[in-house]
């Protein structure tokens, strides 16, 4: 069965750079149609979608956040990595990765738990 | 970039009530491709409906989707103890792929 696991840092400090890794299990990012998104929540409010990147390596990004981020994936491992760079408060927030249901334009089908990180010095 | 507008923000029935819950766009979403997720306390998200009205494996047939363009909706025919949470709609047929603010189904 799929299943995705989201790991990193619980805490980084004020203008650090985070790194988040989702591995995952069930299916390979090399098959064509598959796509793996993250999204972040802040504690109390709405899901914010963040990036995206598919099985031919093209990648999307919020348009928001897009100078901040990049996503990454290493098909060997079965695992996709995102970054964000000059890490601030207001990025405290629950992080989500998540497969497409199918192929191609899909929604969210699998999602990990979701790793909370905070940000404070 | 589409904005995903959803009404009402906090929506309070009692039990076997019907609920309506509504995302509007603020553009036309591509091929209906928009989906509702069902997200409890401490968990994460869960896909209810895809692609506007198809329900996804396992999902009560109490729920259902409709719409197309800009305006869409989640409806619960019978409310059950468990459908009382928070209801976001999710666009992804232009990136970015972008959510609503959510809608919190509340018990009255």
């Amino acid at each position: 069965q799929v299943t995705l696991r989201e790991s990193g840092p619980a805490l980084v400090k004020p203008t650090q750079t985070l790194t988040l890794t989702c591995t995952f299990s069930g299916f390979s990012l090399s098959t064509s149609g598959m796509c793996v998104s993250w999204i972040r929540q802040p504690p109390g409010k709405a899901l914010e979608w963040l990036a995206l990147i598919d099985w031919d390596d093209d990648k999307y990004y919020s348009t928001s956040l897009k100078t901040r981020l990049t996503i990454s994936k290493d098909t060997s491992k079965n695992q996709v990595v995102l970054t964000m760079t000059n890490m601030d408060p207001v990025d405290t927030a629950t992080y989500y990765c998540a497969r497409t249901l199918y192929g191609g334009n899909s929604a969210l089908g699998y999602w990990g738990q979701g790793t909370l990180v905070t940000v404070s010095s | 970039e589409i904005v995903l507008t959803q009404s009402p923000a906090t929506l309070s029935l009692s039990p076997g009530e019907r609920a309506t819950l509504s995302c509007g766009a603020s553009q036309s979403v591509s091929s209906s491709y928009l989906a509702w997720y069902q997200q409890k306390p401490g968990l994460a998200p869960r896909l209810l409906i895809y692609d506007a009205s198809s329900r996804a494996t396992g999902i009560p047939d109490r729920f259902s989707g409709s719409g197309s363009g800009t305006d869409f909706t989640l409806t619960i025919s019978r409310l059950e103890p468990e459908d009382f949470a928070v209801y976001y709609c999710q666009q992804y047929g232009s990136s970015p792929y972008t959510f609503g603010q959510g809608t919190k189904l509340e018990i009255k």
